[in-house]
């Protein structure tokens, strides 16, 4: 069974441009969450989808970040426009359920670069 | 102040050797408790859950104490492919479901 999957796995921007980066989670999962970690930083929750709806998203750092996922399956993360500190690894996690104790699996993450 | 505290490391230790990581935690109304593993360059893998108990499996053994807001990681016998980053993680709680993750702690462990 395929894992939760990122694309691209680096990306390198000029200041200004704008990027898109997309997660297939686990096939069934209706949570998905978005994370990053920026250089020296701990990995920090950006937020977390149920299904195609937006259950939280607390930890988006301002409105040049929009997530959807549409229809539920996949989700893109899109920055625009493209600021120097938003440098860092974007994560993507899905989990079959919302409880505490339910494990969420992690994609390799999206290398994010802007100069 | 950070919501979960840990030590960054690293920790330099020769194969065989035990060692323990230890976190703290600010938000008592954290309900769960995770260690998570990050091998250089990959994504963050759960390596066991938290509970007040302990829990232990195999090599590792992890304990909660929530009176003093800690978490702690012991590894037995370390071997060459533990070297990794090990990340205390929290499940907040109060109708949200987000992991709160540490910095980690960089472990290397060498023959």
């Amino acid at each position: 069974e395929a894992g939760v999957t990122q694309f691209p796995s680096h990306s390198v921007i000029e200041k200004g441009q704008t990027v898109t980066l997309r997660c297939d989670p686990i096939s069934g999962h209706d949570n998905l969450y978005w994370y990053r970690r920026v250089m020296g930083k701990e990995i920090k929750f950006l937020l977390h989808f149920v299904k195609e709806s937006k259950q939280d998203e607390s930890g988006m750092p301002n409105n040049r970040f929009l997530a959807e996922r549409t229809g539920g399956t996949y989700s893109t993360l899109k920055v625009q426009p493209a600021e120097l500190e938003d440098s860092g690894v974007y994560f993507c996690a899905s989990s079959l359920e919302m409880r505490e104790s339910t494990e969420a699996f992690f994609g390799q993450g999206t290398r994010l670069t802007v100069v | 102040r950070k919501e979960v505290e840990q030590d960054p490391g690293p920790f330099n230790v020769p194969e065989g050797a035990t060692v323990a990581f230890n976190c703290t935690y600010s938000n008592s109304a954290s309900q769960s408790f995770f260690w998570y593993r990050q091998d250089c360059r990959k994504e963050p893998k759960l390596l066991m859950s938290v509970y007040s108990s302990g829990n232990e499996d195999g090599r590792f053994t992890a304990q909660l104490n929530r009176a003093s807001q800690y978490i702690s990681l012991l590894i037995r016998d370390s071997k060459l492919s533990d070297s990794a980053t090990y990340l205390c993680v929290l499940h907040f709680s109060g109708g949200y479901n987000k992991l709160i993750f540490g910095a980690g702690t960089r472990l290397a462990v060498h023959p």
